[in-house]
């Protein structure tokens, strides 16, 4: 099962907004709306971001949406703010003996 | 409030196992799955597999049949994960993540994390 494929870096300036795409194929992405995101400071443990594709988990700020077209889910930050800054990654149920595949990261950087 | 609480840093030699403890709190242990994801320095999330404390088997990514044991304890809501085999490869950090009452959804809360480092 390979890995989801996501930019390796997305940048944007304060205020302005980013997407950042998840790659995958009918197996995974295409297949189930088991879609997530997840935020991680270095060194710290991941954050649920966005759940079952475009679902926000209570706390997380409403400038985090997601959502999916095909094969492609996407993430999108609007009002980029610098503790936005961080790795991103996606996640998905698969069809395969491995359940579930993780993207390949991304890091964000606010100029 | 939903917690899980991972036992320390491990330092083992080529060849051993490690056995990493996730101690749960805050919902009820046998009604939802615990996942275990490792993260090698510097590297993305890499699902390993998954056990249901209510009972069964259970089940891990491909990769890692054959080198993993999950295992409950329902009387603590703690779960462990054992590596066997260890090489250098397997130097990462360990997070058990709580998932939902089926499989499929999403992981949340994290552990903390736990370091194991291989190394002679």
């Amino acid at each position: 099962q390979s890995a989801l494929t996501q930019p390796a870096s997305v940048s944007g300036s304060p205020g302005q907004s980013i997407t950042i795409s998840c790659t995958g194929t009918s197996s995974d992405v295409g297949g189930y709306n088991y879609v997530s995101w997840y935020q991680q400071h270095p060194g710290k443990a991941p954050k649920l971001m966005i759940y079952d594709v475009s679902n926000r988990p209570s706390g997380v700020s409403n400038r985090f949406s997601g959502s999916k077209s095909g094969y492609t889910a996407s993430l999108t930050i609007s009002g980029l703010q610098a503790e936005d800054e961080a790795d991103y990654y996606c996640t998905s149920y698969t069809i395969s003996t491995t359940l579930y595949v993780f993207g390949t990261g991304t890091k964000v950087t606010v100029l | 409030q939903l917690q899980l609480v991972q036992s320390g840093t491990e330092v083992k030699k080529p060849g051993a196992s490690v056995k990493v403890s996730c101690k749960t709190s805050g919902f009820t242990f046998t009604s939802y799955y615990i996942h275990w994801v490792r993260q090698a320095p510097g590297q993305g999330l890499e699902w390993m597999g998954m056990i249901n404390p209510g009972g069964g088997s259970p089940t891990f990514a491909q990769k890692f049949q054959g080198k993993v044991t999950m295992t409950r304890d329902t009387s603590t809501s703690t779960v462990y994960m054992e590596l066997s085999s260890l090489t250098y490869e397997d130097t990462t950090v360990y997070y058990c993540v709580l998932g939902g009452i089926a499989p499929g959804g999403w992981f949340d809360p994290w552990g903390q994390g736990t370091l194991v480092t291989v190394s002679s």
